[in-house]
Protein backbone atom coordinates (compact mmCIF):
# COMPACT_ATOMS: atom_id res chain seq x y z
CA UNK A 1 0.00 0.00 0.00
CA UNK A 2 1.86 3.09 -1.19
CA UNK A 3 1.32 6.65 0.81
CA UNK A 4 0.81 7.71 -3.04
CA UNK A 5 -1.65 6.67 -5.08
CA UNK A 6 -1.91 6.33 -8.71
CA UNK A 7 -4.14 4.75 -10.81
CA UNK A 8 -2.26 1.11 -12.04
CA UNK A 9 -2.60 1.63 -15.97
CA UNK A 10 -3.81 4.41 -18.40
CA UNK A 11 -3.68 4.20 -22.05
CA UNK A 12 -4.27 6.48 -25.15
CA UNK A 13 -3.25 5.73 -28.92
CA UNK A 14 -0.49 7.91 -30.75
CA UNK A 15 -0.80 11.16 -30.66
CA UNK A 16 -3.40 11.79 -27.84
CA UNK A 17 -3.30 13.67 -24.59
CA UNK A 18 -3.07 11.42 -21.19
CA UNK A 19 -3.17 12.32 -17.68
CA UNK A 20 -1.56 10.16 -14.55
CA UNK A 21 -3.21 11.77 -11.03
CA UNK A 22 -1.42 11.40 -7.71
CA UNK A 23 -3.08 11.90 -4.77
CA UNK A 24 -1.42 12.15 -1.17
CA UNK A 25 -1.94 13.98 2.03
CA UNK A 26 -1.15 17.29 3.64
CA UNK A 27 1.99 15.63 5.05
CA UNK A 28 3.77 15.31 1.97
CA UNK A 29 2.24 16.54 -1.67
CA UNK A 30 0.50 18.91 0.10
CA UNK A 31 3.36 20.51 2.32
CA UNK A 32 6.43 19.77 -0.39
CA UNK A 33 7.27 19.36 -4.33
CA UNK A 34 6.43 16.50 -6.52
CA UNK A 35 8.54 14.94 -8.88
CA UNK A 36 8.01 12.29 -11.65
CA UNK A 37 9.84 9.81 -12.76
CA UNK A 38 9.81 7.88 -16.02
CA UNK A 39 10.66 3.94 -15.91
CA UNK A 40 10.98 2.37 -19.83
CA UNK A 41 11.63 -1.29 -20.03
CA UNK A 42 14.33 -2.77 -17.92
CA UNK A 43 15.82 0.85 -17.43
CA UNK A 44 16.61 2.49 -14.43
CA UNK A 45 14.56 5.23 -13.64
CA UNK A 46 14.62 8.92 -15.19
CA UNK A 47 13.52 11.74 -13.70
CA UNK A 48 10.85 13.62 -16.05
CA UNK A 49 9.01 16.58 -13.90
CA UNK A 50 10.85 18.04 -10.72
CA UNK A 51 9.23 20.60 -8.49
CA UNK A 52 5.80 20.05 -9.64
CA UNK A 53 6.23 21.05 -13.21
CA UNK A 54 9.14 22.06 -13.91
CA UNK A 55 11.44 19.80 -16.74
CA UNK A 56 14.97 19.17 -16.56
CA UNK A 57 16.64 19.50 -20.12
CA UNK A 58 16.30 17.09 -22.57
CA UNK A 59 12.43 15.99 -21.74
CA UNK A 60 10.29 17.10 -24.13
CA UNK A 61 7.48 19.69 -23.42
CA UNK A 62 5.21 17.08 -24.17
CA UNK A 63 5.44 16.09 -20.42
CA UNK A 64 3.66 18.55 -18.34
CA UNK A 65 3.20 18.46 -14.64
CA UNK A 66 0.61 20.52 -12.23
CA UNK A 67 -0.16 20.01 -8.52
CA UNK A 68 -3.19 21.19 -6.37
CA UNK A 69 -3.72 20.88 -2.92
CA UNK A 70 -2.57 17.17 -2.14
CA UNK A 71 -2.98 15.66 -5.49
CA UNK A 72 -0.75 15.98 -8.51
CA UNK A 73 -1.13 14.84 -12.17
CA UNK A 74 1.43 14.32 -14.84
CA UNK A 75 0.13 15.17 -18.67
CA UNK A 76 1.86 13.66 -21.87
CA UNK A 77 0.41 15.62 -24.98
CA UNK A 78 1.28 14.04 -28.74
CA UNK A 79 1.45 10.73 -27.20
CA UNK A 80 4.38 8.22 -29.02
CA UNK A 81 4.73 4.58 -28.99
CA UNK A 82 8.12 5.58 -26.91
CA UNK A 83 6.60 6.76 -23.83
CA UNK A 84 5.00 3.72 -22.88
CA UNK A 85 6.43 2.21 -19.50
CA UNK A 86 5.83 3.20 -15.73
CA UNK A 87 5.61 6.27 -14.50
CA UNK A 88 5.85 7.16 -10.42
CA UNK A 89 4.89 10.25 -8.53
CA UNK A 90 7.12 10.83 -5.62
CA UNK A 91 7.66 13.45 -2.61
CA UNK A 92 9.19 14.21 0.81
CA UNK A 93 6.43 13.45 3.51
CA UNK A 94 7.13 15.34 6.80
CA UNK A 95 5.18 12.91 9.18
CA UNK A 96 7.09 9.89 8.32
CA UNK A 97 10.29 11.63 7.65
CA UNK A 98 10.85 9.63 4.42
CA UNK A 99 10.64 9.92 1.00
CA UNK A 100 7.53 8.35 -0.80
CA UNK A 101 6.86 6.96 -3.82
CA UNK A 102 3.36 6.58 -6.01
CA UNK A 103 2.61 2.74 -6.54
CA UNK A 104 3.32 3.65 -10.13
CA UNK A 105 0.81 3.74 -13.11
CA UNK A 106 2.21 1.68 -16.65
CA UNK A 107 1.43 3.30 -19.59
CA UNK A 108 0.56 1.51 -22.56
CA UNK A 109 0.12 2.79 -26.27
CA UNK A 110 -2.53 1.38 -27.91
CA UNK B 1 29.17 14.25 -17.36
CA UNK B 2 27.75 12.62 -14.12
CA UNK B 3 27.75 8.62 -13.64
CA UNK B 4 26.76 6.90 -10.86
CA UNK B 5 28.21 2.95 -11.35
CA UNK B 6 26.87 0.60 -9.00
CA UNK B 7 28.75 -2.85 -8.22
CA UNK B 8 27.94 -5.94 -10.10
CA UNK B 9 24.63 -8.59 -9.07
CA UNK B 10 24.35 -10.61 -5.78
CA UNK B 11 23.28 -13.99 -4.86
CA UNK B 12 23.31 -14.35 -1.08
CA UNK B 13 21.23 -16.78 1.38
CA UNK B 14 18.56 -15.54 4.11
CA UNK B 15 20.34 -14.53 7.16
CA UNK B 16 23.16 -13.26 5.23
CA UNK B 17 24.26 -9.41 4.28
CA UNK B 18 25.12 -7.82 1.46
CA UNK B 19 26.99 -4.56 0.82
CA UNK B 20 26.21 -2.78 -2.88
CA UNK B 21 28.89 -0.05 -3.64
CA UNK B 22 28.07 3.23 -5.97
CA UNK B 23 31.05 4.97 -7.86
CA UNK B 24 30.59 8.96 -8.60
CA UNK B 25 31.89 10.90 -10.72
CA UNK B 26 31.64 14.19 -13.26
CA UNK B 27 30.46 16.10 -9.99
CA UNK B 28 31.81 17.57 -6.65
CA UNK B 29 30.78 13.99 -4.63
CA UNK B 30 30.56 15.71 -1.10
CA UNK B 31 28.06 18.35 -2.89
CA UNK B 32 24.93 16.14 -3.20
CA UNK B 33 23.36 13.89 -1.29
CA UNK B 34 22.79 10.33 -2.13
CA UNK B 35 19.79 8.08 -1.85
CA UNK B 36 19.50 4.22 -2.24
CA UNK B 37 16.05 2.95 -3.98
CA UNK B 38 15.16 -0.45 -4.59
CA UNK B 39 12.17 -2.16 -6.62
CA UNK B 40 11.29 -6.06 -5.99
CA UNK B 41 10.32 -8.24 -8.83
CA UNK B 42 7.08 -6.71 -10.79
CA UNK B 43 6.83 -4.41 -8.40
CA UNK B 44 6.87 -0.56 -7.36
CA UNK B 45 9.81 1.72 -6.21
CA UNK B 46 10.57 2.26 -2.50
CA UNK B 47 12.95 4.67 -0.57
CA UNK B 48 15.86 2.80 1.94
CA UNK B 49 17.62 6.05 3.22
CA UNK B 50 20.03 8.70 2.36
CA UNK B 51 23.29 10.38 2.94
CA UNK B 52 25.06 13.47 3.21
CA UNK B 53 27.90 12.73 1.30
CA UNK B 54 29.68 15.91 2.71
CA UNK B 55 29.59 15.12 6.59
CA UNK B 56 28.23 11.18 6.68
CA UNK B 57 25.01 11.66 7.73
CA UNK B 58 22.89 9.11 7.23
CA UNK B 59 18.98 8.10 7.35
CA UNK B 60 17.03 5.35 6.78
CA UNK B 61 13.12 4.23 6.17
CA UNK B 62 11.55 3.34 9.45
CA UNK B 63 10.72 0.01 7.70
CA UNK B 64 14.94 -1.10 7.63
CA UNK B 65 16.19 0.95 10.64
CA UNK B 66 18.51 -1.58 12.27
CA UNK B 67 19.35 -3.33 9.65
CA UNK B 68 20.51 -1.15 6.91
CA UNK B 69 24.23 0.88 6.95
CA UNK B 70 24.66 3.80 4.68
CA UNK B 71 28.04 4.81 4.49
CA UNK B 72 30.46 6.76 2.18
CA UNK B 73 34.32 6.88 1.30
CA UNK B 74 34.98 10.69 -0.19
CA UNK B 75 38.52 9.51 -1.34
CA UNK B 76 37.12 7.01 -3.72
CA UNK B 77 33.68 8.87 -4.66
CA UNK B 78 31.70 5.97 -3.43
CA UNK B 79 28.73 5.28 -1.33
CA UNK B 80 27.73 1.81 0.19
CA UNK B 81 24.57 0.11 1.13
CA UNK B 82 24.75 -2.64 3.32
CA UNK B 83 21.73 -4.63 4.23
CA UNK B 84 21.71 -7.36 7.05
CA UNK B 85 19.60 -9.90 7.91
CA UNK B 86 18.56 -10.72 4.68
CA UNK B 87 15.26 -12.20 3.88
CA UNK B 88 13.23 -13.59 0.28
CA UNK B 89 11.57 -10.52 0.38
CA UNK B 90 14.71 -8.61 -0.02
CA UNK B 91 15.10 -9.58 -3.26
CA UNK B 92 14.84 -6.62 -5.30
CA UNK B 93 17.56 -4.21 -7.62
CA UNK B 94 18.62 -1.83 -5.79
CA UNK B 95 19.44 1.74 -6.93
CA UNK B 96 21.52 4.69 -5.73
CA UNK B 97 20.44 8.04 -7.03
CA UNK B 98 22.07 11.41 -6.50
CA UNK B 99 19.33 13.98 -5.17
CA UNK B 100 19.07 17.22 -6.61
CA UNK B 101 19.71 20.15 -4.69
CA UNK B 102 16.70 22.03 -3.12
CA UNK B 103 13.70 18.78 -3.08
CA UNK B 104 14.70 15.68 -0.93
CA UNK B 105 12.77 13.59 -3.56
CA UNK B 106 14.60 15.26 -6.64
CA UNK B 107 16.78 12.22 -7.85
CA UNK B 108 18.20 13.75 -11.14
CA UNK B 109 20.89 10.71 -11.74
CA UNK B 110 20.44 6.75 -10.78
CA UNK B 111 23.03 4.27 -11.44
CA UNK B 112 22.11 1.30 -13.35
CA UNK B 113 20.82 -0.81 -10.65
CA UNK B 114 21.89 -3.97 -8.59
CA UNK B 115 20.26 -7.18 -8.49
CA UNK B 116 20.14 -9.32 -5.08
CA UNK B 117 19.24 -12.25 -5.07
CA UNK B 118 17.94 -13.99 -1.75
CA UNK B 119 17.64 -17.77 -2.14
CA UNK B 120 18.07 -20.55 0.16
Amino acid sequence: QSVLTQPPSASGTPGQRVTISCSGSSFNIGSNPVNWYQQLPVTAPKLLIYSNNQRPSGVPDRFSGSKSGTSASLAISGLQSEDEGDYYCAAWDDSLNAVVFGGGTKLTVL
Amino acid sequence: QVQLVQSGAEVKKPGASVKVSCKASGYTFSSYAMHWVRQAPGQGLEWIGWINAGNGNSKSSQKFQGRVIITRDTSASTVYMELSSLRSEDTAVYYCAREGHGDWAKFDYWGQGTLVSVSS
